[in-house]
């Protein structure tokens, strides 16, 4: 079975400071690794994802997130936030359909970003 | 592209009524999708698994005769609250895969609807 972890349930920054928010997973099996970001009120929207390839992954809205085996982490980072940033951020994991998971998205319990000005 | 909305975004309905919600995929065609409960400041709990043609795969703990879930073509997937009580009120999320052949699947969401019960 996989799950994830984020490690910070909240992390507060400045305007233009860079952050980055940590996300760990655990799985005996290959993984795809998300990040979603929701707004107040709203759906989740898909900010980047790593299926497979270079583990440097570039998303929207200026986020990038590095998939390391090893340390069985998915970080995501920011060079210089902006208030627009303020959000609920979650990661999450799945599987290649096949395995038992068929599809299904195990989420981490979320890390809200608080930009200050 | 990968566009899904929900239909409504909010509804309020008295206990012991029934709720339908949408869930559209706009401008792909979507084999499967799923259906997330969110509770306040919390994260999404997958409620089910819709398949287009089949029926629909309940996660533990979730009653199928309660939520009632149709998949009825390639775009549309409604999950209908059967009398409903105020412990159904939340925030209700659905999701629509894209496979992208020979790289893997991701979901995309939709907007949400929020359903009170009073």
């Amino acid at each position: 079975a996989q799950s994830v972890t984020q490690l910070d349930s909240q992390v507060p920054v400045f305007e233009e400071a860079p952050v980055e928010l940590r996300c760990n997973y655990s799985s005996s099996v290959s993984v795809y690794l998300f990040w979603y970001v929701q707004y107040p009120n709203q759906g989740l929207q898909l900010l980047l994802k790593y299926l497979s390839g270079s583990t440097l992954v570039k998303g929207i809205n200026g986020f990038e997130a590095e998939f390391n085996k090893s340390q069985t982490s998915f970080h995501l980072r920011k060079p210089s936030v902006h208030i627009s940033d303020t959000a609920e951020y979650f990661c999450a994991v799945t599987t290649p359909h096949g395995s038992s998971n068929t599809g299904k998205l195990i989420f981490g319990q979320g890390t809200t970003l608080q930009v200050k000005p | 592209g990968a566009v899904v909305s929900q239909h409504p975004s909010r509804v309020i309905c008295k206990s012991g009524t029934s709720v339908k919600i949408e869930c559209r995929s706009l401008d792909f065609q979507a084999t499967t999708m799923f259906w997330y409960r969110q509770f306040p400041k919390q994260s999404l709990m997958l409620m089910a698994t819709s398949n287009e043609g089949s029926k629909a795969t309940y996660e533990q703990g979730v009653e199928k005769d309660k939520f009632l879930i149709n998949h009825a073509s390639l775009t549309l997937s409604t999950l209908t609250v059967t009398s409903a009580h105020p412990e159904d009120s939340s925030f209700y999320i659905c999701s629509a895969e894209l496979p992208l052949a020979g790289v893997g699947e991701t979901q995309y969401f939709g907007p949400g609807t929020r359903l009170l019960v009073l």
